[in-house]
């Protein structure tokens, strides 16, 4: 079965400043897909960006970016350029395409102005 | 662009009572998952739909049924409920097959708060 990781349960970054928020993950799949979402007060789960596991390149979506380390199976977000709007929980997750989503615990961002 | 409708958005049910939520994937998707999300929690996968066949299972009631229609709603049917029940329940859709950019991308409803008292 797959786990998902995610150590940081808080954390906070000022406006306009650069944050890293970290996943890790277990799998024997060889394929496979990972996604960040965010779940801001509204409750509302929103897709922030995915990788796929046969890419090396690593997503990026305007100021979302991943480190992806296959190897190590770490899938880290990188959020630039910090906003107000991006203060919301943020949900690792891991999927093999046709399967449910298994999610991590969350890491519970806010930006301070 | 269309997103994943659910309805309702709000329900209060007493213990013992039943309950149905209601999905309706974007369209074109062939896929439709039920995740419970409880205070605190993160999304929990209950079960899913493939192009209207029960496709997975995940930590669902046996109090608990759903079904995909050939119009590709689902429905949650949620039957003696506890206390425990009360959650925040999400629809996602994706879809599995062609070659689109987002295939395998789960894109969530709003979600119903239920509460049960």
């Amino acid at each position: 079965a797959q786990t998902v990781t995610q150590s940081q349960p808080e954390m906070s970054v000022q406006e306009a400043e650069t944050v890293t928020l970290s996943c890790t993950y277990d799998t024997s799949e060889s394929n496979y897909y990972l996604f960040w979402y965010k779940q801001p007060p509204s409750r509302q789960m929103i897709l922030v960006i995915r990788q796929e596991a046969y890419k090396q390149q690593n997503a990026t979506e305007n100021r979302f970016s991943v480190n992806f380390q296959k190897a190590a199976k770490s899938f880290s977000l990188k959020i630039s350029d910090s906003q107000l709007g991006d203060t919301a929980m943020y949900f690792c997750a891991f999927g093999t395409g046709n399967t449910p989503l298994v999610f991590g615990k969350g890491t519970r961002l806010s930006v301070i102005a | 662009a269309a997103g994943v409708i659910q309805s309702p958005r709000h329900l209060i049910k007493e213990k013992r009572e039943t309950a149905t939520l209601k999905c309706y994937p974007i369209p074109r998707h062939d896929t439709v998952y039920w995740y419970q999300q409880g205070p605190g929690q993160d999304p929990q996968f209950l079960i899913s739909f493939y192009e209207k066949m029960q496709s997975d299972k995940g930590s669902i009631p046996d109090r608990f049924s759903a079904q995909q229609f050939s119009d590709y709603h689902s429905e949650l049917n949620m039957s003696s409920l506890e206390l425990g029940d009360s959650a925040l329940y999400f629809c996602a859709s994706s879809l599995r097959t062609g070659g689109s950019r987002s295939r395998y991308e789960q894109y969530f409803g709003p979600g119903t708060r239920l509460t049960v008292t």
